[in-house]
């Protein structure tokens, strides 16, 4: 099974806020990430958060992480329709950089 | 511009072929991989290379295999081995330390005649 769990699904409509939520496991987990992916393409990464902090905002994104949960989540403010994908977390469990993914929460905006 | 390369962008593959998929990068990056994506089942790692002329078997290695002649190249052979290897196939490449950014090729859909 998926060491990193996310929910598959998340239906938002148009200027709303998101939040898509991720449960992991290695709690020496040194950074954590999310990537979005769009139809028939490969992942960009959105924004990463060093395990040493709680919260990272970056523009409509603001990443929270909860280390004694082992509880990661991503909030996109003011949610378009190009927002739409499929997101990622991901996890750095060890020194070197294999990344543990989940299976990814599918977001549909709708107007 | 720098970044990653796959091609072809779709493989059609027969019965009993191998098959080979490029992936290329011009980051100057240690590190490369090979993921299958399958609908709903998210990322499984194939096989990844921390540096040239060294390769490890990742999750789901079987009927799979690569080489790492050069370090910014990475091609995965899809062998007749692999009995169920439809899917979407990425790429990636990261410096291998530190802030493991992974940056990802745009990706290659095998599909089985």
């Amino acid at each position: 099974g998926e060491d990193v769990e996310q929910s598959l699904f998340l239906s938002v409509r148009e200027g709303d806020s998101s939040v898509i939520n991720c449960t992991y496991t290695d709690s020496s987990s040194t950074y954590l990430y999310w990537y979005k992916q769009e139809p028939g393409a490969g992942l960009q990464l959105l924004t990463y958060i060093f395990s040493n902090m709680d919260m990272k905002q970056d523009q409509r994104l603001t990443v929270l992480l909860n280390k004694k949960d082992k509880h990661l989540s991503l909030r996109i403010a003011d949610t378009q329709t190009g927002d739409s994908a499929i997101y990622f977390c991901a996890e750095k469990p060890d020194s070197w950089g294999k990344l543990q993914f989940g299976a990814g929460t599918q977001v549909v905006v709708t107007p | 511009d720098g970044g990653i390369t796959q091609s072809p962008k779709y493989l059609f593959r027969k019965e009993g072929q191998n098959v080979t998929l490029s992936c290329e990068q011009n980051l100057n990056h240690d590190a490369m991989y090979w993921y299958r994506q399958d609908p709903g089942q998210g990322l499984r790692l194939i096989y990844y290379s921390q540096i040239v002329n060294d390769f490890q078997k990742g999750d789901i290695a079987e009927g799979y295999s690569v080489s790492r002649e050069k370090k910014e190249s990475f091609p995965l052979t899809v062998t007749s081995a692999q009995k169920n290897p439809t899917a979407f196939y990425l790429c990636a490449s990261s410096t291998g330390q530190g802030l493991e950014t992974q940056y990802f090729g745009p990706g290659t859909r095998l599909l089985v005649l």
